[in-house]
């Protein structure tokens, strides 16, 4: 069964400081990965979209990696403000089909 | 440009009751999904559409119809309202199949 697991459930950490989330998937076979901002309230957002080919994308203080030989993606937020407090879903899509592979999410909180 | 519409945002219902939860994209996407978000679990894909006249079922489709008689609007009718109905829907447009998805503001439906 194809499968997508975030890691942590949930993290807080102080303001500026710098974090990383995991997505471990065993999707099969693979298109993309793709990681949504969710913030409390709304519909998730778009952060980045990742091909086979790709290793690293970022969008501005996001940067997410891709290792499709281990199945293993991140996400790397830099210098965190307050609004990042969010949950982050990695969601998975198989080239079978319409097929998108939802992450439970991590929950991230920033404090002052 | 709205991108994707949702109404109503929230919905108390009976069970038993009726209702439509409407959906509507300015973005002249082909594909048109519906989902719903439960505390500790993904997004699960309840239906979906490749285009007009196209409607095909996800991953947990009992309990609800769709149609889609135009490109713009892609309605979600609950026939009969039980409380494990009781979610956060989000409807969401995508170019393609592998396109990015954007998601609306999500209906919060209460059935008691």
């Amino acid at each position: 069964k194809n499968q997508v697991e975030q890691s942590p459930q949930s993290l807080i950490i102080l303001e500026g400081k710098n974090c990383t989330l995991q997505c471990n998937y065993t999707v099969s076979p693979f298109s993309n990965l793709r990681w949504y901002k969710q913030d409390t309230g709304r519909g998730p957002v778009s952060l980045t979209i990742m091909t086979f080919s790709e290793n690293t994308k970022s969008n501005g203080r996001y940067t997410a990696t891709l290792d499709a030989d281990t199945k293993q993606s991140s996400l790397h937020i830099t210098a965190s403000q307050l609004s990042d407090s969010a949950s982050y879903i990695c969601v998975v899509l198989s080239n079978s089909g319409y097929a998108l592979n939802f992450g439970k999410g991590t929950s991230l909180l920033v404090t002052p | 440009n709205a991108g994707v519409t949702q109404t109503p945002k929230f919905q108390v219902l009976k069970t038993g009751q009726s209702m439509t939860l409407q959906c509507a994209q300015d973005m002249n996407h082909e594909y048109m999904s519906w989902y719903r978000q439960d505390p500790g679990m993904g997004l699960r894909l309840i239906h979906y559409s490749v285009g007009a006249g196209i409607t095909d079922q996800g991953e947990v489709p009992n309990g609800y119809n769709v149609s889609r008689s135009t490109t713009e609007d892609f309605p979600l009718r609950l026939l009969s309202a039980a409380p494990s109905q009781t979610s956060v829907y989000f409807c969401a447009t995508t170019r393609g199949s592998v396109g990015e998805l954007f998601f609306g503001e999500g209906s919060r439906l209460t059935v008691l």
